[in-house]
Order: structure tokens, then sequence, then C-alpha cells
């Protein structure tokens, strides 16, 4: 069974830290998606890395694909309070046929 | 605009009582799936279409019917809802059938069975 795990799973900081959260399987995965939702809404996707040792920027935010392609990371620096959010990451099962999500981070930042 | 929509976005019912939730794209998305989502648990698939009249079972269909006529469209169907049914729903599409593409995902739709 394929499993994906985040931790942490909360996580409560102050405007202007740095953060990482990790996404860890013992499975191999073809690629990993990073979502970001909201309270009442649905998730909405923020990027997807393919390639083993991959990292790609989005403005604050930086994602790792790890080199074996069974963990991934996001790293924000200088969180500001709009970060605020439940942060998922998700893979294809090996059937190609749904996305497996994590339980997902859920993240605070405070002015 | 590109979007998926849900109807409605809450709903409380009564054990037994037959419902429906309606799902759009106007993406001429593929694919479409369900999803659950509950506290401690994430989001997990209920049932997903690779396209018209193809539906298939994702990882807890047990309680729920799909139907899947037209392209655009991907109605969730409770015939009997029992109380453990009580969830935050999301209905998703991607262009293609394979999720590893971006998913759209609707508002979701909260659902209390009592």
């Amino acid at each position: 069974t394929q499993l994906l795990e985040q931790s942490p799973q909360f996580l409560s900081i102050q405007e202007g830290e740095n953060l990482t959260v990790y996404c860890n399987s013992s499975s191999v995965f073809s690629s990993l998606q990073w979502y970001r939702q909201e309270p009442g809404e649905g998730p909405v996707l923020l990027v997807t890395v393919v390639t083993g040792g991959e990292v790609k920027k989005l403005k604050r935010l930086t994602f790792q694909f790890g080199d074996a392609r069974k963990d991934s990371s996001l790293h924000i620096t200088a969180a500001q309070p709009g970060d605020t959010g439940l942060y998922l990451c998700a893979g294809p099962n090996q059937a190609g046929t749904a996305l497996i999500f994590g339980k997902g981070t859920t993240l605070s930042v405070s002015s | 605009e590109a979007q998926v929509t849900q109807n409605p976005r809450y709903l409380i019912t009564v054990t037994g009582k037959k419902l429906t939730v309606t799902c759009s794209q106007n993406m001429n998305h593929e694919y479409m799936s369900w999803y659950r989502q509950d506290p401690g648990l994430g989001l997990r698939q209920i049932y997903y279409s690779m396209n018209v009249e193809v539906t298939d079972k994702g990882d807890v269909p047990e309680g729920y019917k799909v139907s899947r006529k037209e392209k655009r469209n991907f109605p969730l169907i409770l015939e009997s809802p029992s109380p453990n049914q009580t969830s935050l729903y999301f209905c998703a599409s991607s262009l293609m059938s394979l999720p590893s593409h971006e998913q759209y995902f609707g508002p979701g739709t909260r659902l209390t069975v009592t």
C-alpha cells in the first residue's frame, strides 16, 4: 500500500520565520504534487515535481523531490500570514487512476 | 472562468433519505473524481471516471454511486445515507485521464447525516 506521511501535522509560527514541511514514503512515486487548501475551499495545486532531485521555486516557496523519488519537502522563507492553510502532498497510485494524499500539515502564521 | 462547481455547499439530512450532490466542470476535462475529507484521515477517493460512461471505485466506495452520462457532470449519489457518511466532499477534475496532471477541485460540500 502506498502511503504518504507528512510532518509536522501542525505548525504555528510568527511572521518572518522560515519553515520546512516534509512528505515521506517507503514507495517510489513517478511524481509528487503539493496543494494548499484554505478553510471553506478546495485544494489548489502549487507545484508538481517529476524528476528525482528536482528543485522548484515559487516566490518564497521552495519544493524539492528526493533523489530516490520517495520523499519531498516544502520550505517557506519569511512566512507571511497569507501562507496560513493546510498543505497537502499527493502522488499518483501505481495504477495511475488516483491521487494518494498525505494527511496534511496545518500551518498558522501570526503577525 | 474555468471552474468546478458543486451543489449544494451545505446539506443536513436524515438517515436513509436519498440525496445527490452535483458536480460540473466547464474545462472539457476527461478525468473526474470524488473525495471525502475527514479529520485525521485526510482526503480519500470515493469514485473516479476516466471518461464518459467509464467509472470505477476508489478507496472508499461503499454506500455511494456515481454516473458519468455527460463529460461535464459527475453526480455523487447516496442512496441511503448513514451518519458515518457525514463528511466534507470534494469533486475534482483534470485534463487527462492520469492523475499526475493538475487536479482542479470544487469548493466542497459539507454533509451532515443525523
